[in-house]
């Protein structure tokens, strides 16, 4: 299957500094996806991205399907930040949907 | 209700009881599926039902038994589980399973299960 790689693991930072969370994959995907999961385990969608690049408020992301990763951009942290986020992708070939290992970030005022 | 539900969000079974988890979406989606977290790894791919039909089956021990009596709604039946079993029971939904076959998926909240 396929291979999905998150870096870093763990991330802290000061609240309104900037990050940027990547995600690699080892094969050609149809989707991708980043959540972000809060402490009591809900999955929340932040963006359905499988090429380009997209804006929701302070975060932004985008995926280069043919060089194989996506980033995540995080503005100005906030503490609500905190959490895991996760990328997942559909392999184009054997219908299959791959979380990678996350990274998990936590913001500090 | 909006969204994808799930119930109870908290279980606790011993290894001889027979529970079972419920999934509910209110997205009018065509595809359900089931995901377990456990601790320090990855979310894994359980079941998927595309209008119905299961479609995916990866690898799951048969005391786990997924049960889609309609597009809305999503069952895993437990039975004779072991404590490793214990884990985060995630349940999402998607819509047009014909059209890029995951599309977007939405996730329910979970169910914490602990395993005596």
């Amino acid at each position: 299957g396929i291979q999905v790689e998150q870096s870093p693991p763990d991330l802290i930072l000061q609240e309104g500094a900037n990050s940027t969370l990547r995600c690699n994959f080892s094969d050609s995907v149809n989707n991708l996806q980043w959540f972000h999961q809060n402490p009591w385990g809900q999955l929340i969608n932040l963006f359905y991205i499988p090429s380009g690049t997209k804006q929701n408020g302070r975060l932004s992301a985008t995926t280069v399907a043919t060089e194989r990763y996506s980033l995540l951009y995080i503005s100005s942290s906030q503490t609500t930040d905190s959490g895991v986020y996760f990328c997942a992708v559909e392999q184009s070939t054997g219908n299959q949907f791959y979380f990678g290992t996350g990274t998990s970030l936590t913001v500090i005022p | 209700e909006t969204g994808v539900t799930q119930t109870p969000r908290h279980l606790v079974m011993g290894m001889t009881n027979k529970k079972s988890l419920k999934c509910e979406q209110h997205l009018g989606h065509n595809a359900m599926y089931w995901y377990k977290q456990s601790a320090k790894k990855p979310l894994e791919l359980m079941f998927v039902y595309s209008l119905e039909e299961r479609v995916e089956n990866n690898s799951v021990p048969s005391r786990f038994s997924p049960e889609c009596p309609n597009s809305s709604h999503l069952f895993l039946h437990l039975h004779t589980l072991q404590p490793e079993d214990s884990a985060l029971y995630l349940c999402a939904s998607s819509q047009d399973p014909l059209a890029g076959f995951y599309n977007e998926q939405f996730f329910g909240p979970g169910t914490r299960l602990t395993v005596l």
